[in-house]
């Protein structure tokens, strides 16, 4: 597609469990980049992937957060037991090979943990 | 030496003036240098980028200022509207690592009509 598609929009999960967030990147992109956005608007970066490979994990908070991308299959971050502090917006990023640091955002998944 | 630096955290500017938002960084490996706006419920957007071998870029009423030995960069928009209110963030990567941005902490602009 011509835009990164994250879905769902918005996820309520109770402390402990799990939550798993779904990204699409624009077709042709090979790079995927996840970032989290906490209250205050800082963004973190968690992790990226060029293609299925893992390109840079040194964000991710290893314990409780996994993030894959298959072929033919929307990219996906998941957070086993999760903490009232995971509560952000989680956005994922694509960028294409030559033109990696152009970075192109979808609308970002809402995650609130009760 | 990762960090981005953005100030002011909130500007109120009036129709028809100009928008200015500056950011600081540490790393001189830092080589690309974008801004983003972000409206409420929404994903960053890409609004205008530049790398270290210029000074200046101007799309529009959109321009970076860029100062390579004082590392800092800004953001100018002219005849600001009231559309343009919204979250402006600077962020900062590096070619030579794997492109990561590092974010500055966003600037909320409001433009009075």
């Amino acid at each position: 597609g011509e835009e990164v598609a994250q879905t769902p929009k918005h996820l309520v999960r109770g402390e402990g469990q799990k939550a798993k967030l779904y990204c699409a990147p624009i077709k042709g992109h090979s790079y995927v980049f996840w970032y989290q956005q906490v209250l205050k608007n800082e963004f973190k970066f968690l992790i990226s992937f060029q293609n299925e490979n893992v390109f840079d994990e040194t964000g991710m908070p290893k314990e409780r957060f996994s993030a894959k991308c298959l072929p033919n299959s929307p990219c996906s971050l998941e957070i086993q037991a999760t903490k009232l502090e995971d509560s952000a917006v989680y956005f994922c990023a694509s960028s294409q090979k030559g033109w990696v640091n152009i970075q192109y955002f979808g609308a970002g998944t809402r995650l609130s943990v009760l | 030496q990762q960090q981005v630096k953005q100030s002011p955290q909130s500007l109120i500017v009036q129709k028809g003036g100009i928008s200015i938002i500056n950011c600081a960084y540490e790393n001189t490996a830092f080589d690309y240098f974008p801004w983003y706006q972000q409206f409420p419920g929404k994903g960053p957007a890409l609004l205008i980028a530049i790398r270290p071998d210029v000074s200046e870029k101007k799309e529009g009423r959109f321009t970076i200022s860029f100062n390579k030995s004082a590392k800092q960069f800004s953001l100018h928009i002219m005849d600001s509207q009231p559309g343009d209110s919204a979250t402006y963030f600077c962020a900062a990567s590096m070619s030579s690592g794997t492109y990561k941005y590092i974010f500055g902490t966003g600037t909320r602009l409001k433009v009075l009509a």
